[in-house]
């Protein structure tokens, strides 16, 4: 059955500094892969997409990366903020009308 | 703003009652909706899959008779969960699939709807 695992269930950075959360996968080959950010007691936002055939995707701080041979996506934040504190998920997709499978989500925390 | 929009953000309800969650895509027709459900520090899991004019998809585990999908328009889907049970509490999200302003057929979440079976 797919899996989808994210490194670690919580990260402790300092402010300033570049997170890097993992998203590792089996059994499953993806479209596009999705990161998004979720707050306590809120729905998921999305971030940014990045397809099968993309090596790298930039979006100010955020830079994600996907190697489909490792079964591996990175999403790295830079000159991370206490503000980037929260939960993030990675999600696999097929197409547009088909469901994203979620991972379990990193809690980063920032600290100043 | 928002794109898809969920109601009630929290309900409580007693335990035996059903209770109902609307979600509605705000400027774009979702032909494609889905439902999902989060236990806290768990990932979100899909329930069901639900498309305009036609019966939803439940995934395996899901009860169809417990949690009834309606996606009577292309704007709005709903679940009503059922005789509630104090086990059914958690967090519900719902997500379309459609073309809106940023164009591109994507993927957009609602702000999720907290329920509590007292």
């Amino acid at each position: 059955s797919q899996k989808i695992e994210q490194n670690s269930e919580a990260l402790n950075i300092q402010e300033g500094k570049t997170a890097t959360l993992t998203c590792n996968y089996t059994n499953y080959s993806p479209a596009y892969l999705q990161w998004y950010r979720q707050d306590p007691g809120r729905g998921p936002v999305f971030l940014l997409l990045i397809r099968e055939n993309e090596k790298e995707k930039r979006k100010e701080r955020l830079k994600v990366t996907f190697d489909t041979t490792l079964k591996q996506s990175l999403f790295h934040i830079t000159a991370s903020q206490p503000a980037d504190s929260a939960t993030y998920l990675c999600a696999l997709g097929d197409s547009g009308n088909t469901p994203l499978v979620f991972g379990k989500g990193t809690r980063l925390s920032v600290i100043a | 703003g928002a794109v898809v929009s969920q109601h009630p953000s929290r309900v409580i309800c007693k335990s035996g009652t059903s209770v109902k969650i609307e979600c509605r895509s705000l400027d774009f027709q979702a032909t494609t909706m889905f439902w999902y459900r989060q236990f806290p520090k768990q990932s979100l899991m899909l329930m069901a899959t639900s498309n305009e004019g036609s019966k939803a998809t439940y995934e395996q585990g899901v009860e169809k008779d417990k949690f009834l999908i309606n996606h009577a328009s292309l704007t709005l889907s709903t679940l009503t969960v059922t005789s509630a049970h104090p086990e059914d509490s958690s967090f519900y999200i719902c997500s379309a699939s459609g073309q809106a302003q940023k164009g591109g057929n994507t993927i957009y979440f609602g702000e999720g709807s907290w329920l509590t079976v007292v």
